[in-house]
C-alpha cells in the first residue's frame, strides 16, 4: 500500500488566497484526521471523519477553514482566505477503526502564507 | 478530560547511552489506547507502538522498550544504547471512547543523540 498520500508537499501562497490541501487515505481505512503542527501549539486535531462523515470539527480554528470528505478515498482541507498565521505543517492521517488502532500519517503539507 | 503530558521538552544524550522518555496521561475511561510516534528531522510521523489499557505487560522491540503502569498513569519509552539515528521528536498519544476515539498528542520530546 502506498500509505496516506497528501498533496501538495509544499505550498506558498499570498495572504487572502484560497488554499486547498488534499489527502488520500489508506484504502480500507474508515477514519480520517486532519492535524496542524506548529512550534507554538504542537499537533492540533482540526477535524475527524468516520465513514466520510465529520464527527468532530471543534478543532477547526475558524470559519475560514473547511474540510470535506466526498468519498472514502479523498478528503480536502480548504482555507479561504488564508492568513500568515495559518502557516504550519498540515497532516492527514487515517486508521481502519474508530481510533483503537494506530493512525498512519501522510508526509504532510508545509503551508507558508506570505 | 483527556490529557497527555510529556514534561521533557528536550533531551540530549551521548551515543550509546540509555534514555527514557516520559509520558503521563489522564482519562476517565477504563478502555483506552496509548501510542508512541517518532518524528525524525524529515518530518513524517512514524508509528512505533500501541498499547491498550488492559495490557500492562511491558514490551521490548530491539533497542526500544515501553513501560506501561496504570497505577501512575504512565507509558514511558526507553531507548537502549542510543544511536544518532534516534534523534527525533517523540510523541505520546491517547485515544479513548470519551474522545470519540480521536488521537490526542502530547507536546513531544525532542531527543538529540550526540555522536
Amino acid at each position: 500500500d502506498a500509505g496516506v498520500i497528501q498533496s501538495p508537499r509544499h505550498e506558498v501562497t499570498e495572504m487572502g488566497q484560497e488554499v486547498t490541501l488534499r489527502c488520500k487515505p489508506i484504502s480500507g481505512h474508515n477514519s480520517l484526521f486532519w492535524y496542524r503542527q506548529t512550534m507554538m501549539r504542537g499537533l492540533e486535531l482540526l477535524i475527524y471523519f468516520n465513514n466520510n462523515v465529520p464527527i468532530d470539527d471543534s478543532g477547526m480554528p475558524e470559519d475560514r477553514f473547511s474540510a470535506k470528505m466526498p468519498n472514502a478515498s479523498f478528503s480536502t482541507l480548504k482555507i479561504q482566505p488564508s492568513e500568515p498565521r495559518d502557516s504550519a505543517v498540515y497532516f492527514c492521517a487515517s486508521t481502519n477503526s474508530r481510533g483503537f488502532t494506530e493512525a498512519f500519517f501522510g508526509q504532510g503539507t508545509r503551508l507558508t502564507v506570505v | 478530560a483527556q490529557k497527555v503530558t510529556q514534561a521533557q521538552t528536550e533531551i540530549s544524550v551521548v551515543e550509546k547511552e540509555d534514555v527514557t522518555l516520559d509520558c503521563v496521561y489522564e482519562t476517565r475511561d477504563t478502555t483506552y489506547y496509548l501510542f508512541w510516534y517518532k518524528q525524525p528531522p524529515s518530518g513524517e510521523l512514524v508509528f512505533l507502538i500501541r498499547r491498550n489499557s488492559f495490557d500492562e505487560q511491558n514490551e521490548i522491540s530491539g533497542r526500544y522498550s515501553w513501560n506501561f503502569q496504570k497505577s501512575t498513569s504512565s507509558f514511558n519509552f526507553t531507548i537502549t544504547a542510543s544511536q544518532v539515528v534516534d534523534s527525533a521528536v517523540y510523541f505520546c498519544a491517547l485515544s479513548d471512547s470519551n474522545t470519540g476515539n480521536q488521537f490526542y498528542f502530547g507536546t513531544g520530546t525532542s531527543l538529540t543523540v550526540i555522536p
